[in-house]
Order: C-alpha cells, then structure tokens, then sequence
C-alpha cells in the first residue's frame, strides 16, 4: 500500500550546525504534511505544516520544503540545539474533511554540544 | 491551557487482565484518535472517532475496544492483553474544520506482565 518513510534512520549533528531531515511520500493525492517532533517519553509535539500547493512554508529556526515532483518532504532545523534531539516524524494526510493521518518511520536526531 | 490529557501515564497489567486508558480533552475537538506505538516505529492508527461516529482500523485486533461517552472524553479498552500489546498508547484529537493539526497527550506506557 501507500506509505511515507525517511531516508535516514539516525541524524547526528553538531550543535550550532543546520540539520535537514528527509521523507518520501507515495500518495499523490496527499495534499496536507506535518513534521512533528517525539521526545523520549512523549507524545508528538506538532512543528510545522505545509499544505501541497505550497512548496516552502517557515516557522521558528524550522523550514519545511514540499517537492511533489519527485513527492519529497523536507525539515531544515537551522542552528541546532541539543534540546532538539529527538525523533522527528513527517506525516501525511490521506483523507479530506478531517485529519487522518499517515506517518513515517521516524528519524533520530542527535545534536552533540 | 487547552490540552490532551491521558490517565495514567504509567499503567502495568497482567497477561489477560483487561485495562482501560482515558483520554479527555479541553480543546473541544469532534474527531479523537488511539495510536499504539511500539519502541522506535511510527504511530500506528488503531481507530478514531468522528463526533460519536467510530472508525476502526482494518487490522486493528478485536481484542482492542474504544468508547467515547460524551466529546471530552475517549476510552480504550484492551479485553485480554498480550505481552505484544505493551507499548505506549497515544490519544490525540483534531477539527474538522482544519487546520488539521493533530494534538497529542502524553501517552500511557503500557507493561503486561
């Protein structure tokens, strides 16, 4: 079936440097993306989002990158800091009028000081 | 502040003995989703509710039931847990009436023993 998965399974980062986290999406039809940010022990803190007509969508030291050519999703973390490591899920939705949505695996980032 | 709340954070089980999770919510939300999500996979949909409408997932097991007695508040019910039914368990709630943002709880940590 459709699905949404990450290239990296494990991002380790200086602190200071910019991190890009990647996600490949299948469904076309998805026309809503999320990032969202799990620390251990937590449940999904929402980051940014970014709806499909939109190819560039910025937040607080977070960009958010939609490429639905080639379907690719991207989170710029610009000036990591250690509190940022943790992993970080993109999700799609799949279905209109409400949020359903499908997440990706999920990628660990490690920001050392 | 308005926010998901998810009773207890910890729970601990014996094998078979059935356990309820609640989740409530002060953000007034239609729509109230369960997630199970084990040690390093994604969030894992097993069913939601659209106002007293209930959704089930296609391989969400029988052994997992959910109740919802008014809007602030969602159950889920396991009858007969497993050892592969620990894990921790996500409320979350959205609008229907975008955006479509998903707001988390905590979770709660699931042990079967």
């Amino acid at each position: 079936g459709e699905s949404v998965g990450l290239h990296l399974p494990t991002l380790s980062v200086q602190e200071g440097d910019n991190s890009i986290i990647n996600c490949a999406y299948s469904n076309s039809a998805s026309d809503y993306f999320i990032w969202y940010k799990q620390e251990s022990g937590k449940g999904p803190q929402f980051i940014i989002d970014i709806r499909s007509n939109m190819d560039k969508r910025q937040g607080q030291r977070v960009t958010v990158l939609l490429n639905k050519t080639v379907k690719h999703l991207s989170l710029q973390i610009a000036a990591t800091q250690p509190g940022d490591s943790a992993v970080y899920f993109c999700a799609e939705e799949v279905n209109s009028g409400y949020s359903t949505l499908t997440f990706g695996k999920g990628t660990m980032l490690l920001v050392s000081p | 502040d308005a926010m998901v709340i998810q009773n207890p954070r910890y729970q601990v089980t014996q094998f078979g003995k059935p356990v309820t999770l609640s989740c409530s919510q002060t953000l007034n939300h239609n729509v109230m989703y369960w997630y199970q999500q084990k040690s390093s996979q994604a969030p894992k949909l097993l069913f939601h509710y659209y106002d007293k409408d209930f959704n089930n997932e296609a391989d969400t097991p029988d052994n997992f039931q959910s109740r919802r007695p008014n809007t602030s508040f969602c159950f889920l019910d396991i009858r007969s847990p497993g050892l592969g039914d620990a894990a921790m368990y996500l409320c979350a709630t959205s609008s229907d009436r975008g955006p479509y943002e998903q707001y988390f709880g905590p979770g709660t940590r699931l042990t079967v023993t």
